[in-house]
Formats: C-alpha cells, sequence, structure tokens
C-alpha cells in the first residue's frame, strides 16, 4: 500500500492570508485526491489532481480559492487562499491503488488548520 | 455513486464480535461496497471491500446479501483501539478520477 505524508501536519493562521499543504507519496501514482473534513463532520472531496493536467473541482470548490499542484507523480500541494474561520478543517490527501479487480484509497494523515 | 445508510453509532464489548450493518438498496451491478474507518485524529484507513461474495482479511470480514442491497462488516473480536467512525461506501470499481463519497458512517465505541 501506498504510504502518504503530508506537511504541515497542522497550524494556526491568521485570515486573509493562505497556506500551502504539501503531499508527498512514496510510490508514483497516476490521481491523487484532495478532501477537506469540517469539524465534527465527514469527509468531502475537493478536487482530483492528474500529474500533467489541470485539477477536476467539485461543486462549491474553485480554483482560485484552492488551487492544486501536481508537478510529478509523487507530490501535490493543495492552497487554500485567503482564508477565514470557515476553512478551519483538516485537508487530507489520498492516492488509489490497485488490488484484487478493483481501487483502494489510500489517505495522509492530514493537516489539521485553524484560522483566526 | 448509490447512497448509503448506516447507523450513526453502535457500542460494543471488548473481545466481541461488532457487527455493523449498512444498507445500500440502489447500489448497480458493477458497484463495489468499500469499508474505511477513522480513527480520531488521524485519516480514514481501508478495511476491506467486496463486489459479491463474501471477504475476509486480517482485519475485518465483510458479509454481502445475495441481492447486494446491505452488507455487514465483522470484527471479530473487537479492541479498544477498533473504536472509530467506520464508513459503507459504494462505488465503481475506479482506476479514474472519482473520489469517494463519504456518508456520516458509524460511530463504533468499544466498551472495556
Amino acid at each position: 500500500s501506498a504510504v502518504i505524508s503530508q506537511k504541515p501536519s497542522r497550524d494556526i493562521c491568521q485570515r486573509g492570508t493562505s497556506l500551502t499543504i504539501q503531499c508527498q507519496v512514496d510510490s508514483q501514482v497516476t490521481m491523487m485526491f484532495w478532501y477537506r473534513q469540517q469539524p465534527g463532520q465527514s469527509l468531502t472531496l475537493i478536487a482530483t489532481a492528474n500529474q500533467g493536467s489541470e485539477a477536476t473541482y467539485e461543486s462549491g470548490f474553485v480554483i482560485d480559492k484552492f488551487p492544486i499542484s501536481r508537478p510529478n507523480l509523487t507530490f501535490s500541494t493543495l492552497t487554500v487562499s485567503n482564508m477565514s474561520p470557515e476553512d478551519s478543517s483538516i485537508y487530507l490527501c489520498s492516492v488509489e491503488d490497485q488490488a484484487r479487480g478493483a481501487y483502494e484509497q489510500y489517505f495522509g494523515p492530514g493537516t489539521r488548520l485553524t484560522v483566526t | 455513486d448509490a447512497k448509503t445508510t448506516q447507523p450513526p453509532s453502535m457500542d460494543c464489548a471488548e473481545g466481541r464480535a461488532a457487527n455493523l450493518p449498512c444498507n445500500h438498496s440502489t447500489i448497480s451491478g458493477n458497484e463495489y461496497v468499500y469499508w474505511y474507518r477513522q480513527i480520531h485524529s488521524q485519516g480514514p484507513q481501508y478495511i476491506i471491500h467486496g463486489l459479491k461474495n463474501n471477504e475476509t482479511n486480517e482485519m475485518a470480514s465483510l458479509i454481502i446479501t445475495e441481492d447486494r442491497k446491505s452488507s455487514t462488516l465483522i470484527l471479530p473480536h473487537a479492541t479498544l483501539r477498533d473504536t472509530a467512525v467506520y464508513y459503507c461506501i459504494v462505488r465503481s470499481p475506479g482506476g479514474g478520477a472519482d473520489g469517494l463519497t463519504f456518508g456520516k458512517g458509524t460511530h463504533l465505541i468499544i466498551q472495556p
């Protein structure tokens, strides 16, 4: 299974600033996914990042707010721009790997963001 | 992705089998049933998946009804470390750009 690391693990930021979250995978993967988990809630998919192309965003998420980079097959970044307290969440990246005819998703440990 | 229905919470005594139900009555023929769990303050962890047949691995067993409209995740000997939110997800085989759609899951609490 893929091993995923994220940086930073947590941060406290002021409103109006931006934070870039890094996601590193120990193997080459085609698709990487970014999720948000607001306090007490389940995970919500933000976008899918394919190496070499623009990320695909889910309804309610836009590139200006959450720009994503995918420079190679083992790395991606998610930026949370012009932050407000409503952006306080855990942000997680994940990748897919194939096993027994279907795909499993593996998740990083998450980045806990608090916006004051 | 088809929707799933799970009880919001369950208790289970340590050492006993924990049986977590999931209803997915609108599942399509090529969709798999996946189970993930999220221990507090960690990323979700893959547990098991299946299509039609029952499946077992080192973590759990998955029992899928013959009509595939429901399933049960079984943790055979629950420990305190199994306390977590368990998510049942139905999805296509994957391999594309489909992320996972998480519902609210079942908060399983293992009692000492």
